[in-house]
């Protein structure tokens, strides 16, 4: 079965631009999450998704990122515009949200969009 | 303070030293307890969990968390090269777990 799907993998872009971050769960998963890794941040949960709703955006940086998931299949993560200070690795995972009986909080990673931002 | 303490390391070891990563937190409310093994350029991916007090073994791996000290522990017994990755715990509490909290990491060299 295929994976947690991010495009790009990498992404040069300058101060200003608009970057656009794509992901695509894992089939049958209703849950997707956003996060941004850096060294001295470690990882950090952005916003996430529960069948398609957003149910937590408290970790979205600044009004300058925006995050939509338009279906089952298909998520992006918008940055507009861009600052230098975004450059990280950002990931995109995705579960089967919890149930009573289900509580394992397994998360499935894609493996990651490189932004670097000049 | 961060919620989640982990050393960065880098924790560098010989082919078949006992390992010991571990973390630190100060949420009280933290009932789940994760490690993910991270590899350069890929995403993480679920090694060990465990809920509440306690050990867990899984191979050359165990997993130990405790409450009372807010403190986790990951143990590699006889490790390999190929164990050489980015160690990562994380946590959630009992109710929002699906917000789960990571440490920053503890990056593992085992030479052969």
């Amino acid at each position: 079965d295929a994976g947690v799907i991010q495009s790009p993998r990498h992404e040069v872009t300058e101060m200003g631009q608009e970057v656009t971050l794509r992901c695509k769960p894992i089939s049958g998963h209703n849950s997707l999450f956003w996060y941004r890794q850096t060294m001295m941040r470690g990882l950090e949960l952005l916003i996430y998704f529960n069948n398609n709703v957003p149910i937590d955006d408290s970790g979205m940086p600044e009004d300058r990122f925006s995050a939509k998931m338009p279906n089952a299949s298909f998520s992006t993560l918008k940055i507009q515009p861009s600052e230098p200070r975004d450059s990280a690795v950002y990931f995109c995972a995705s579960n089967h949200a919890p149930t009573r009986t289900l509580r394992t909080g397994e998360l499935f990673f894609g493996e990651g969009s490189r932004l670097t931002v000049l | 303070q961060k919620e989640v303490e982990q050393d960065p390391g880098p924790l560098s070891v010989p082919e078949g030293a006992i390992v010991s990563l571990n973390c630190t937190y100060s949420n009280s409310a933290f009932q789940y307890f994760m490690w993910y093994r991270q590899y350069s350029r890929k995403g993480p991916e679920l090694l060990m969990y465990t809920y509440s007090s306690g050990n867990k073994e899984d191979g050359r791996f165990t997993a130990q968390v405790d409450k009372s000290s807010k403190y986790i522990s990951l143990f590699i017994r006889d490790s390999q090269p190929s164990d050489s990755a980015t160690y990562l715990c994380a946590m959630s509490p009992l109710s929002g777990f699906q917000k789960l909290v990571f440490g920053t990491g503890t990056r593992l060299l085992v030479s052969p």
